[in-house]
């Protein structure tokens, strides 16, 4: 059974970057055909998308976001990063991790969700 | 981007009843060469993170119980539950991915009358 678990600090300070990794097991993060994807949820409120990428290096990430957002991938471990940079009050959330089925070379729904990670911007 | 809005915000069905949830896309995301629209459900309980429910609009997503079924085609589709259960009660949201600019519905909420 495919597991993903976020992990990084839940307390990040503004202006800073937000750095989480998340940690895929049950499967292979190189596999053919899967995306790997990042998605947020402010408390209380409703999803938001931040970006996905291929084990590869192809790479996809909201508009609104693309200027802060990296995502990036270690096949040698099974995990994929995600960074946000000049992080303000805005940016505290669940970040959510997850696997992504690729049809035509696009990520599409998702099917696998990690558990979420609280992420609070604040001095 | 495509804008994706549901309606309505929230509702309370009784046990065993049905329960319909609306979605709608500013831009129809049916792609003709397959048939297909590229929308997707998701069911989240409280503390939980959201699990698919269907996708290409109308596949069920395996060990989905047959009460939910999605319908629908280019901008508006349906999201429906057949005969609530207490266990069906989440937040319910639609998601557009004919592009890679994935945008989620705001959410719907279903209660037990």
């Amino acid at each position: 059974q495919l597991q993903l678990q976020e992990s990084g600090p839940g307390l990040v300070k503004p202006s800073e970057t937000l750095s989480l990794t998340c940690t895929v097991s049950g499967g292979s993060i190189s596999s053919s055909n899967y995306y790997w994807g990042w998605i947020r949820q402010p408390p209380g409120k409703g999803l938001e998308w931040i970006g996905s990428m291929y084990y590869s290096g192809s790479t996809y990430s909201s508009p609104s976001l693309r200027s802060r957002v990296a995502i990036s991938v270690d096949t040698s471990k099974n995990q994929f990063s995600l960074k946000l940079s000049s992080v303000t009050a805005a940016d505290s959330a669940v970040y959510f991790c997850g696997r992504q089925q690729g049809d035509n070379g696009w990520p599409r729904w998702v099917d696998y969700w990690g558990q979420g990670t609280l992420v609070t911007v604040s001095s | 981007d495509s804008v994706m809005t549901q309606s309505p915000d929230s509702l309370a069905v009784s046990l065993g009843e049905r329960a319909t949830i609306n979605c709608k896309s500013s831009q129809s995301v049916f792609h003709s060469p397959n048939n297909k629209n590229y929308l997707a459900w998701y069911q989240q309980k409280p503390g939980q993170p959201p699990k698919l429910l269907i996708y290409w609009a109308s596949t069920r997503e395996s060990g989905v119980p047959d009460r939910f079924s999605g319908g629908g085609s280019g901008t508006d589709f349906t999201l429906t539950i057949s005969s609530l259960q207490a266990e069906d009660v989440a937040v319910y949201y639609c998601q557009q991915y004919y592009t890679p600019q994935f945008t989620f519905g705001p959410g719907t909420k279903v209660d037990i009358k």
